[in-house]
């Protein structure tokens, strides 16, 4: 047990919906990271939360957004879902914010299903 | 820049064999480098990690890797091989300006009896 907690393990929709996935760090841990796990892309970094404010976006679609809230858990929110977001979302946190080496602990990940 | 290519997308291989998963980065920065796991079904545990020092680095359920600067590769090895150990393994890599990683494809160690 990493200590990241993710909810909800699975969700299915459908195209067009909108949803949101959360994440809770381990305790002490002020960064937050969203990443992707698809067939066709593998893993994929999406955006980095750090004590409330954004600190880094990879390879996130407009449709998506993300906050991290005053006590710390982040949400993931999908829009306008397609097929190709069907995939395997993991949360990942870490004590600093990066430049410096910090340890990544992840969470067990939502499967979102979108049909 | 940074990137990762795991050279190989499946290893089948006999239990008890020794096994090799390899990794080549990219980066125009200084480096650190992980090997995670993938259960099925299941999240990304850290094997292991290399920060800086000695460039053989020892990780967890016997698994070791070595880093090579001037091959820029990250190799995974693991003497004798269980069962147990069918899993996928992701190459990272990490040090850049931002704190993310940038994980290869994927490897999928498949051990058969």
């Amino acid at each position: 047990d990493s200590g990241v907690t993710q909810t909800p393990k699975h969700l299915i929709t459908a195209t067009g919906q909108r949803v949101t996935l959360r994440c809770s760090p381990r305790s002490g841990d002020l960064s937050v990271y969203w990443y992707q796990q698809s067939l066709d892309q593998g893993l994929q970094f999406l955006i980095q939360y750090y004590n409330g404010e954004e600190r880094a976006k990879g390879n996130i679609l407009e449709r998506f957004s993300a906050q991290q809230f005053p006590d710390l858990h982040s949400e993931l929110n999908l829009s306008s879902l397609e097929l190709g977001d069907s995939a395997l979302y993991f949360c990942a946190s870490s004590v600093g914010a990066g430049g410096t080496y910090n340890e990544q602990f992840f969470g067990p990940g939502t499967r979102l299903t979108v049909l | 820049a940074q990137s990762v290519t795991q050279l190989d997308s499946q290893v089948p291989v006999f239990e008890e064999a020794p096994v090799e998963l390899r990794c080549n980065y990219s980066s125009s920065v200084s480096v650190y480098l992980f090997w995670y796991v993938q259960y099925p079904n299941q999240g990304l545990q850290l094997l292991l990690k290399y920060l800086s020092g000695s460039t053989l680095v020892k990780g967890i359920n016997g698994f070791e890797a070595e880093f090579n600067k001037s091959q820029t590769s990250f190799h995974l090895r693991k003497p004798s091989v269980h069962i147990s150990d069918t899993a996928e393994y992701f190459c990272a890599v990490g040090g850049g300006s931002q704190g993310n990683l940038i994980f290869g494809k994927g490897t999928k160690l498949s051990v058969k009896p």
